[in-house]
């Protein structure tokens, strides 16, 4: 059964600084890694996803996939108030009835 | 326009008593989902629907049954809802398996 891990749990970064997510998947046969961010009391929205190794940036974002240690990170530059968020790593798996499994969460703080 | 809408927003049900919740999409998404959210646990996927008139189990769908009479609408049925099922309720969307997920701004409810 696959499994999504996520730390660390919760962070605070100052205003301006970088916030870096980490997510740690069990099954290499896995597809795309998406990442999702979810505010209090709303729905998780999707922010980016990857597929293949390396890296992909969209604008303060950036995501690092390597797939032989079966991990993938999210950082977010110059991190601001409005980041503040639960962020969930999510898994597509490539057989099997589930679409995305979700990991629990990284809680992120911005300090003004 | 919200694309993908939830109702009731709360509720809170008596134990053994029937709740049903409702979903409604406007994206023209073949697939459809509903997960519950809980501290610690994060996303878990209880039934979805790949088309109308259809659904699948996901990974908890015990006490829970799902309807999808029309591409648009799905809903999640407890038959005797317990104190267990105290959570909040997300339904989403996708355009295939495995794409990105629409989530709708979730359903609280309390069972007492």
């Amino acid at each position: 059964q696959e499994k999504v891990q996520q730390s660390p749990e919760s962070l605070i970064v100052p205003e301006g600084a970088m916030s870096s997510l980490n997510c740690t998947f069990s099954n290499s046969a896995s597809q795309s890694i998406w990442w999702y961010q979810q505010h209090p009391g709303k729905g998780p929205e999707a922010l980016i996803s990857i597929f293949s190794n390396g890296n992909k940036k969209e604008g303060r974002l950036t995501v690092y996939l390597n797939r032989a240690s079966l991990h993938v990170s999210l950082h977010i530059r110059d991190s601001q108030p409005s980041d503040s968020a639960v962020y969930l790593c999510a898994v597509s798996m490539a057989q099997g009835g589930r679409a995305l499994i979700f990991g629990t969460g990284t809680t992120v703080s911005v300090s003004p | 326009e919200a694309a993908v809408t939830q109702s009731p927003r709360s509720k809170v049900a008596v134990t053994g008593g029937k709740v049903t919740l409702s979903c409604h999409q406007t994206n023209n998404h073949d697939y459809m989902y509903w997960y519950r959210q809980d501290t610690g646990h994060g996303l878990r996927l209880i039934h979805y629907s790949y088309v109308a008139d259809s659904t699948e189990k996901g990974d908890i769908p015990d006490g829970y049954k799902a309807s999808r009479p029309s591409q648009e609408n799905f809903s999640l049925i407890l038959e005797l809802a317990s104190l267990s099922q105290t959570a909040v309720y997300f339904c989403a969307s996708s355009e295939f398996r495995g794409n990105e997920q629409y989530f709708g701004p979730g359903t609280r409810l309390t069972v007492l």
